[in-house]
Order: C-alpha cells, then structure tokens, then sequence
C-alpha cells in the first residue's frame, strides 16, 4: 500500500496570499487529521476530518480551515498568511475507527514559507 | 498547550548505549504513543501502550506507563547510529476522535 502522500513539499508564499496543501491518505483510512509543526510551538493539533466530517479542531484560527472529500482525500487551506504561519504541515491517517486516539500514520510534510 | 512534556531536551550517547527518555501528562488518557521524526521529515508511529497497560516491548524498545505518576518512558537498547532523531511521545484522550497531544519531543543523537 502506498503512504501517506502530502503535496507540494515544498511551498513559498507571501504575507497576505492564501495557501491550499493537499493530502491523500493511506487507501482505507478514513480519518485524517492536520497538525503544524514549529521550532517554537512544536507539533500542534489543527484538524481531524473523518468520513467527510469534521471530527475535531484544534485552537487555530478561522484564516485555518479543511475538508474532506468523498475518497477520503483532505486539504486544508490557509487564508490571509502571516510570517507566523511558516511551518512543516503534517498530514495523517487512522485505520482505526473507534475515535480513541489510535496510531497514526504521517505524510513527509509539506514545508511552508511565509516571506 | 502541550499535554506532554519530555524529559531530557537532548541527549548524546554512543553506539550500543542505551538511551532512555521520560514523558510527563497532565490528564487521563486513553492511550500514549512514542514516534520518531528524523531531521524534519514525517513522524513514524514506534509503539502504542494502553492505559490499562504498564510495559510493553518492540524490538528493541521499552515503553513503561505509570497512570498514577502521568509518565512514561522510552527505552532504547543497544543504540545504532541510525536511531539519530527526535522522540515524541503523545496521548489519545476517549472524548478527543484521534487527536493526539505531542510533547515537546527528545532530540537523540547516537555517535558511532
């Protein structure tokens, strides 16, 4: 089976323009969920989407936003970028569907600029 | 926030050493996982150990969960250069769908 495959790798934007990253889980995998990474703020929690729901967010604001298509496939997008918003944006898939923290598989990443 | 916190920050240790690195959180979980990043690429699931668990191994990996302390550690034996990576540990909560909390992770480096 294929990975966890996360696009583009890599992406520079700048203050103010809009951003859309895309996901496509394992085959499957029904959950997907988002999470930033920072040298400063670590790995936090943005979003989980499960059959085309969204399941659970994170303490990011409106300008962060996702979905979730009828294949399972996620995007999310940010509007509006700040500086603040640079970061390594992890996508990641459950098997599991019981909803109780099961393990997760992770993409490589999509590593966002802000300039 | 993060729920977990990791303990030490960075550790440096030889080839066939042991590494060991703890994790602490703040409330009731459901379960609690350790995974490895390397260099600032995607993180790869190592183990998983249930609340109602106290050790579990893998390989060459030892995790122990102390509900009553809020810890856990992770266990390293006999160390490879290419076990060099940074350790997070993180925990599922019942209410939470598959939210996880990371911790703010252990860099390891292993010399040869």
């Amino acid at each position: 089976k294929a990975g966890v495959t996360q696009t583009p790798r890599y992406l520079i934007k700048t203050r103010g323009q809009q951003v859309t990253l895309s996901c496509s889980p394992i085959s499957g995998h029904r959950s997907v969920s988002w999470y930033q990474q920072t040298p400063g703020q670590g790995l936090q929690f943005l979003f989980e989407y499960f059959s085309e729901t969204q399941r659970n967010k994170g303490n990011f604001p409106g300008r962060f936003s996702g979905r979730q298509f009828s294949n399972s496939r996620s995007e999310m997008n940010v509007s509006t970028l700040e500086l603040g918003d640079s970061a390594l944006y992890l996508c990641a898939s459950s098997s599991v569907d019981r909803g109780l923290g099961e393990k997760l598989f992770f993409g490589s990443g999509t590593q966002l600029s802000v300039l | 926030s993060q729920q977990g916190e990791e303990d030490p920050q960075a550790l440096s240790i030889q080839e066939g050493e042991n590494a060991t690195m703890n994790c602490s959180y703040k409330t009731s979980i459901n379960n609690l996982q350790w995974y490895r990043q390397n260099s600032g690429r995607g993180l790869v699931h190592l183990i998983l150990i249930r609340s109602n668990e106290r050790e579990k191994h893998s390989g060459r990996l030892r995790v122990t969960l102390d509900t009553s302390k809020k810890s856990s550690s992770l266990l390293i034996t006999a160390s490879r250069a290419a076990d060099t990576a940074s350790y997070f540990c993180a925990t599922g909560l019942k209410a939470a769908g598959n939210k996880l909390t990371f911790g703010g992770g252990t860099r390891v480096l292993v010399k040869p």
